[in-house]
């Protein structure tokens, strides 16, 4: 019963380096979102997949790329890491975009120095 | 623009008491709204989600309430035990970014 699963759990980026995060869901959800968490701005959506082909910018896309290889996977790029895209990100799931309960990855703590 | 507050920041309550949570959100238009719990280093587990029609939701010592109108909604846990202990985040589903979330409350709970 994995859910939603997450790698690399922790990674130390220089600055200008690229990474990809991963994001892998096995409960059949159509739609897929990545999220990033900094202290006292709550979680922040970056980019979401509402449905398998499709992906749409969130309040803070800006340094990231998405691709949603599959039904079950949505990665997380970023190209040239800055300082600032230091937090922890968290992928989530749900079975529709609208009205169904979220199910959320266990976080990916980077830190970009 | 949406925005959702959660108050108090911070709570610390002993053990067996019962407690409120409070979120308050600036439009209300939404199609629903969750309570979710995060553990330290830890994501984010679901605890009770109330679609737009509905008023409230129940899960054990969990009971949520949504009022649409005034903008609020409320988390009662009944009973407090230490285990309880953690943040909780409540976020609203409306408009185009899904949802938009609170900074959370972080509850302790002394034994």
């Amino acid at each position: 019963n994995a859910g939603v699963t997450q790698t690399p759990k922790f990674q130390v980026l220089k600055t200008g380096q690229s990474m990809t995060l991963q994001c892998a869901q096995d409960m059949n959800h159509n739609s897929m979102y990545w999220y990033r968490q900094d202290p006292g701005m709550g979680l922040r959506l970056i980019y979401y997949s509402a449905s398998e082909g499709t992906t749409d910018k969130g309040e803070v896309p800006n340094g990231y790329n998405v691709s949603r290889l599959n039904k079950r996977e949505f990665s997380l790029r970023l190209e040239s890491a800055a300082p600032s895209q230091t937090s922890v990100y968290f992928c989530a799931s749900e079975r529709y975009s609208m009205n169904t309960e979220a199910f959320f990855g266990q976080g990916t703590r980077l830190t970009v120095v | 623009k949406q925005e959702v507050t959660q108050i108090p920041a911070a709570l610390s309550v002993p053990e067996g008491e019962n407690l409120v949570l409070n979120c308050s959100f600036t439009d209300s238009a939404i199609y629903n709204l969750q309570w979710f719990r995060q553990d330290p280093g830890k994501g984010l587990t679901s605890l009770l989600l109330i679609q737009s029609s509905q008023r409230e939701q129940t899960s054990g010592r969990l009971n949520a309430s949504l009022d649409k109108s005034s903008g609020r909604s409320t988390l009662y846990i009944a009973a407090s035990q230490p285990g309880d202990s953690a943040t909780y985040l409540c976020a609203v589903s409306s408009g185009t970014y899904k949802y938009i979330f609170g900074t959370g409350t972080r509850l302790k709970v002394l034994a």
